[in-house]
């Protein structure tokens, strides 16, 4: 298996939902990592977990909250989150968190928040 | 200031023709270089990755060159195909610090 899965694809939520992400990969990387893009623009890093401790939050507002239940999972918890958090976010993951390893992307999941 | 800059913003060809993208990077010390091929919507997949000691990597149709002297990368794509049209990123890392990524070129391949 060389590919990280997200769920859902698309997410609609209102400010007051509570919502979640989901990211999962099975290549035995031990780091993960969770980007927001907005339109036209580059990855922006929100957060990187190696071996399922976080080791950098990328001063990301309290309304997303991470969550590493084990090596192969990655969550991002969503709640009270504004209009102009709506954008693509994608998750990622390397062999390790080091800068000579490739990061392998999944799809995205496209979150608009009305 | 660690900086990746990609030219053009972006590119019409027509199917079956050649281009060039370019990247210019002020990071250092220097790790890597890699390029990413971004469809709309879709994440970012890995195309080439170079390190300082190698001067072309080949990927199918891809061909990325780098000139670590000058700080500069190039992807040649050969034969253009509609499936070529998506957001070509360019991404360096640095030894010590985050990997950064280019603004990318937008790529439109027109039948």
């Amino acid at each position: 298996d060389t590919e990280v899965t997200q769920t859902p694809k698309h997410l609609v939520m209102g400010m007051t939902n509570k919502k979640s992400l989901k990211c999962e990969q099975h290549m035995g990387h031990r780091a993960m990592y969770w980007y927001k893009q907005k339109a036209k623009k580059p990855p922006e890093l929100m957060f990187v977990y190696s071996y399922e401790k976080l080791s950098i939050n990328e001063s990301v507002p309290s309304r997303f909250s991470p969550e590493c239940p084990n090596s192969s999972l990655l969550n991002l918890h969503l709640h009270a989150l504004q209009p102009e958090d709506s954008a693509l976010y994608l998750c990622a993951s390397s062999l390790g968190q080091g800068n000579t390893d490739t990061q392998y992307f999944g799809p995205g999941t496209r979150l608009t928040v009305l | 200031k660690n900086q990746v800059e990609q030219s053009p913003q972006s590119l019409i060809i027509l199917e079956g023709k050649n281009c060039t993208l370019q990247c210019n990077y002020t990071v250092s010390p220097f790790s890597n270089l890699r390029w990413y091929k971004q469809d709309t919507g879709r994440g970012p997949v890995s195309l080439t990755i170079m390190t300082f000691s190698e001067n072309t990597k080949s990927n199918g149709r891809y061909t990325a060159t780098l000139d670590a002297d000058t700080k500069q990368s190039s992807l040649h794509i050969t034969a253009s195909q509609l499936s070529d049209s998506a957001s070509y990123i360019c991404v360096v890392s640095p030894r010590d610090d985050k990997i950064i990524f280019g603004k990318g070129t937008r790529l439109h391949i027109l039948p």
